[in-house]
């Protein structure tokens, strides 16, 4: 079945990078996501990439994609105390024109130490 | 102008009664969906439905009941609360139907559901 795993925890000083790591199962997944939660609320799309690109930037994050690993990570450069949150990985597995919906890792806890 | 808001935060209630929470989305988005996330912030989907019609069915308790009045709006009721029914449940909307292209997700802010 589908999964995406991601570790649990990160914890980094602040102007340091993070990286923040996935890996999913299903290859037929398009789209790759990255999605942010705050303490107390919804979630937040942070960014995206298309399966058959390698790498997306977009100004302090960096997205990351091994497809012949299944390894998504994320990169934040010069993280501050406002990237604490929780970060989760999504895939959107195609099931050969079924429906499908998205599968979130478990999500991974990011603190910022100031 | 909240994208997609539900109603309300906060719910206290005691085991075996009825309970709805709210949902309406403004962006124009053909499809709802509701997850549940759970104390270990574990996130997965329930329901989701598109122009009004449901298209996801995960294994829920048929307790849970979503209704759809039109494509804005998305309610969760819930028969029968049980203790292991206290989460957070989030609504969400997309432009598309999911697994047909970039279905990017658009959450609200939770519903904290707390059964005593």
């Amino acid at each position: 079945g589908e999964d995406v795993e991601q570790s649990l925890f990160l914890s980094v000083r602040e102007g340091d990078s993070s990286v923040i790591n996935c890996t999913y199962t299903d290859s037929s997944s398009t789209y790759l996501y990255w999605y942010k939660q705050e303490p107390g609320a919804g979630l937040q799309l942070l960014t995206y990439i298309f399966s058959n690109m390698d790498m997306k930037q977009d100004q302090r994050l960096t997205v990351l994609l091994n497809k012949k690993d299944k390894h998504l990570s994320l990169r934040i450069a010069d993280t501050q105390t406002g990237d604490s949150a929780i970060y989760f990985c999504a895939e959107s597995p195609n099931y050969g024109g079924s429906q499908g919906n998205l599968i979130f890792g478990k999500g991974t806890k990011l603190s910022v130490k100031p | 102008d909240t994208a997609v808001s539900q109603t309300p935060k906060y719910l206290v209630t005691q085991m075996g009664n009825d309970k709805s929470i709210k949902c309406e989305q403004n962006l124009g988005h053909d499809t709802m969906y509701w997850y549940k996330q759970d104390s270990k912030k574990f996130l997965k989907i329930m329901f989701s439905y598109n122009n009004k019609e449901l298209i996801i069915n995960e294994t829920v308790p048929n307790r849970f009941s979503p209704k759809s009045p039109d494509k804005a709006h998305l309610n969760l009721h819930i028969n029968s609360l049980e203790l292991g029914d206290s989460a957070v449940y989030f609504c969400a909307s997309s432009l598309t139907v999911p697994g047909t292209t970039n279905e990017k997700l658009f959450f609200g802010s939770g519903t904290q559901l707390s059964v005593l």
